[in-house]
């Protein structure tokens, strides 16, 4: 089946200091990749859509400067957490597409817990 | 933009049946999905309906009424490591982007 890497899985950093968080498609191109975050308890809020190729499109309230996205190729996009400060721990998930419309099936990242201290 | 609800929490039985039900809002709609996810994991795939209808997986089957934007995922013989979050999620807009519903925490009892 599909399989997608994210790294790392956990991050631990100082508030005003930037993390990266890569999302890879092991097995096949995913045209789209989708972020996710999501807080204790609560759903996934999307934050943003990645195309390759392409400039992202992020959902209403999320600060695009804040929040790099690049999907240089069709395996790899990045999200990069800017100035981060503690507001901004979290559960950071990707998912990318691969007939999706088709099938449906988002097919979903480890997940990386950010804790910024 | 787009709305889903669900009902916050449902307790059941090991080995009942339940149903958690999914209303949502949306333009530009595709389909609709389910998902589960355990604590501290990723999201499950479980199911995806872009018909009006039911479709059966094994002990879970979902349910899709385009008209009534409302849709409901089934759960039969219910086990214990059925204790999760589901989430029911829409596709929408022109790339087909999935958005999550606000969650269902299922606790199956003994």
């Amino acid at each position: 089946g599909a399989v997608v890497s994210q790294h790392p899985s956990w991050v631990i950093c100082k508030s005003g200091t930037s993390v990266k968080i890569e999302c890879r498609s092991l097995d096949f191109q995913a045209t789209t990749m989708f972020w996710y975050r999501q807080f204790p308890k609560q759903s996934l809020m999307l934050m943003a859509t990645s195309n390759e190729g392409s400039k992202a499109t992020y959902e209403q309230g999320v600060e695009k400067d804040k929040f790099l996205i690049n999907h240089a190729s069709l395996t790899l996009s990045t999200l990069t957490v800017t100035s981060a400060h503690p507001e901004d721990s979290s559960f950071y998930i990707c998912s990318a597409s691969f007939q999706t419309g088709v099938t449906g099936e988002l097919f979903f990242g480890e997940g990386s817990r950010l804790t910024v201290l | 933009g787009q709305s889903l609800e669900q009902p916050s929490e449902v307790t059941a039985v090991e080995g009942a049946i339940v149903q958690i039900n999914c209303t949502y809002q949306t333009s530009g709609f595709y389909g609709l999905s389910w998902y589960q996810q355990h604590d501290g994991g990723a999201p499950t795939f479980l199911s995806y309906n872009a018909l009006d209808g039911l479709e059966e997986t094994g002990r879970f089957s979902s349910f899709l009424s385009r008209s009534d934007s409302y849709g409901y995922l089934l759960l039969q013989e219910l086990q214990m490591k059925d204790s999760a979050s589901y989430f029911c999620a829409v596709h929408s807009g022109g790339y087909q982007k999935v958005t999550f519903g606000t969650g269902t925490k299922l606790q199956v009892i003994p």
